[in-house]
């Protein structure tokens, strides 16, 4: 089992609509937890950081579940510069302490 | 402006000849790290530094070196490259390394 895992998508979302999505990770000792947003063949940038109390930016919204370790992004009124792959990156303790990065959700926001 | 700066963006090269790709960072920071990303993989921690003068080894960094003389520098290098290390390559820096991560822009290698 991979420690970071993502359904890689793609997901089709009419623009204005709603989606979410989620990221599981293996280690229950896992510290931080990020969302960062790809564009096709770019860096990833910073999306928002993932509070255990959950957090909003905005249209974005993330959230952390413990018991079922997982995060999760929701992204409301979806615009068409929304479509890009998203990244779930997780502080994984343990050997090597090290941020380790799911393989991306892709988005596609359509008119 | 803060940044992470890559260079070169784009390169092709041959099996064998030695190549050096270079990333700085203008934010003090501590930790940097190399990155692979290729299709259906994600990406790949190569090689990490936690401070000047530390460097470790990440998930892939077979035929890979690196070195950290200066603080705000980090250059991957390819002492023989070969074609399975044709990829996208990405520096970052972040505080520590459980801090948020900045990118450079990316180098996209041919080693043909």
């Amino acid at each position: 089992r991979k420690e970071v895992e993502q359904d890689p998508g793609p997901f089709n979302v009419p623009e204005g609509a709603t989606v979410a999505f989620n990221c599981t990770y293996s280690n229950s000792a896992s510290q931080s937890f990020f969302w960062y947003r790809q564009d096709c063949r770019k860096e990833p940038k910073l999306l928002m950081s993932v509070y255990s109390s959950g957090n909003e930016d905005g249209r974005f919204t993330a959230q952390l579940n413990r018991a079922s370790q997982y995060i999760s992004l929701l992204i409301r009124d979806s615009k068409l510069s929304d479509s890009a792959t998203y990244l779930c990156v997780v502080n994984i303790l343990g050997a090597g302490n090290k941020l380790t990065f799911g393989g991306g959700t892709r988005v596609l926001v359509k008119p | 402006e803060a940044q992470v700066t890559q260079n070169p963006r784009y390169l092709i090269t041959v099996t064998g000849k030695k190549l050096t790709v270079t990333c700085s960072q203008n934010m003090n920071h501590e930790y940097m790290s190399w990155y692979r990303q290729d299709p259906g993989l994600g990406l790949r921690q190569i090689y990490y530094s936690m401070n000047v003068e530390v460097t470790d080894k990440g998930d892939v960094p077979e035929g890979y070196k690196v070195s950290r003389k200066e603080k705000r520098n980090f250059p991957l290098i390819l002492e023989s490259p070969s074609p399975n290390q044709t990829s996208l390559y990405f520096c970052a820096s972040s505080l520590n390394r459980n801090e948020k991560l900045f990118f450079g822009s990316g180098t996209q290698l041919s080693v043909l």
